[in-house]
């Protein structure tokens, strides 16, 4: 049983350019959460979503950022003209059923970096 | 709104010495969750915390939840290398319907052997 995959798992990109990060969550899992970490920082969450819906986005930029989970295909992160403040490690995790008792299962990670 | 804290920042033991960090949230927490970050690595998942005043171990850690649900702290007897890493504990917010996970901003562990 395949685990969380991101894709790309390092993304380069210049001022101005676009980012799509990619996640596939657990087979069966149908909650996506998209993490950003800062070197040497904690995990702050972006946005929750289910197939076709986004459930929260409070932690996501109200500009240049959006995230969809589509019904076929993986969920995707995309930023839009790109700052050197958006370089970090963004992860993706996904959960089975939400409520009282799911635990998060992480993807690898895209890590960022932007020129 | 809610925010969990989580202190030591870092902390760095000799090999063989114990570790505790803690976790404290400004709201009251239907659960608590604690996860182990490799350097370079991905968060993964250690455990979950429902009850209050649970104590829950697995080998050399002790979990525990608070009596009122608002602190929980991870105790690592006799510290190894393969222990070094980044602890977050994640606390999810009492109440009905959808509530995130808030994650602190971890506690990294260097050991020295």
């Amino acid at each position: 049983n395949a685990g969380v995959m991101q894709n790309p798992r390092h993304l380069v990109r210049r001022r101005g350019q676009e980012a799509r990060l990619r996640c596939s969550p657990m087979k069966g899992h149908s909650h996506v959460y998209w993490y950003r970490q800062l070197p040497e920082e904690g995990l702050k969450f972006m946005v929750y979503l289910q197939k076709e819906n986004i459930i929260d986005e409070s932690g996501m930029p109200k500009e240049r950022f959006s995230a969809e989970f589509p019904k076929e295909g993986p969920s995707i992160l995309r930023i839009q003209q790109v700052v050197r403040g958006d370089s970090a490690a963004y992860f993706c995790a996904s959960s089975l059923l939400t409520g009282l008792s799911n635990e998060q299962f992480f993807g690898p990670g895209t890590r960022l970096t932007v020129l | 709104g809610q925010q969990v804290m989580q202190i030591p920042q870092y902390q760095h033991v000799q090999e063989g010495e114990d570790f505790t960090t803690y976790c404290n949230s400004s709201t009251t927490l239907s659960n608590i969750q604690w996860y182990k970050q490799r350097p370079g690595g991905h968060p993964v998942f250690l455990i979950q915390l429902v009850k209050s005043g649970e104590v829950k171990k697995q080998k050399r850690l002790t979990f525990q939840f608070g009596e009122a649900k608002k602190n929980s702290s991870l105790h690592i007897t006799a510290t190894q290398t393969t222990d070094v890493g980044t602890y977050f504990c994640a606390g999810r917010a009492s109440g009905g319907g959808y509530n995130k996970l808030i994650f602190g901003a971890g506690t990294r562990l260097a050991v020295h052997p």
